[in-house]
């Protein structure tokens, strides 16, 4: 029931295109869902993040999507660059004392120049 | 405006060995959180620590596991009797509030490996 799970594993796109991940999870309780970007040899870094009040919220070229009642959430990178390529995760976290994140399992994006 | 400062970068530690990992919140930090990532895998979460306190630590193994975040000094994961299922990469966090919508802000983690 903590599990988030995230799709697709590894993706590649062109320059320009639209990148999109998903994730799906089964805890009611999640009302936090940050996305974390990681490049090589780093620790992830906060892209985006949203609450479940709303159904999306953009930065830039980051959107997330998100179905309370799919109990889904998706990241969509517009206009793709190389620069974007990463690994991305999902994650959620709930309102209680806990304040431990709960990952999924992590996109590779490639985006090819 | 230092980030989150983890040392040592990388540790090779043999079977039965002892692990010390270190971890220097950003300034400003009280709340400390430890995660570890095995290879192709997320992060899983360990341990959750304010000052001198631990808050949550329901993801750190019974055994062989500790954490501490004393009053003065860096977040210590120490690992006792290291086994090779003990190679990751080991991640702290830090926040400011420890709230919900508070970043938590990654370091650049530690590798172990276990020969």
């Amino acid at each position: 029931q903590q599990q988030v799970k995230q799709s697709p594993q590894s993706l590649i796109v062109q320059k320009g295109g639209i990148s999109i991940i998903n994730c799906a999870y089964e805890n009611t309780a999640f009302d936090y869902f940050p996305w974390y970007q990681q490049f090589p040899g780093k620790g992830p870094a906060l892209l985006i993040a949203i609450r479940p009040d709303v159904s999306e919220k953009k930065e830039g070229r980051f959107t997330i999507s998100f179905n309370k009642s799919a109990k889904q959430f998706s990241l969509h990178i517009m206009d793709s660059q190389p620069g974007d390529s990463a690994t991305y995760f999902c994650a959620a976290s709930t309102s209680g004392s806990a304040r431990q994140l709960t990952f999924g399992s992590g996109t590779q994006l490639t985006v090819l120049p | 405006n230092a980030g989150v400062m983890q040392n040592p970068r990388h540790l090779v530690r043999r079977r039965g060995q002892e692990a010390r990992l270190r971890c220097s919140p950003m300034k400003g930090h009280s709340h400390v959180y430890w995660y570890r990532q095995l290879p192709e895998e997320g992060l899983k979460f360990m341990v959750y620590l304010q000052k001198e306190n631990i808050i949550d630590e329901s993801g750190m193994p019974k055994e062989r596991f500790s954490a501490e975040f004393p009053k003065e000094g860096p977040s210590i994961l120490r690992i006792q009797q290291v086994v090779r299922g003990d190679s990751a990469a080991y991640f702290c966090a830090s926040s400011s509030r420890g709230t919900i919508t508070d970043t938590q802000y990654f370091g650049p983690g530690t590798r172990l490996t276990v020969l």
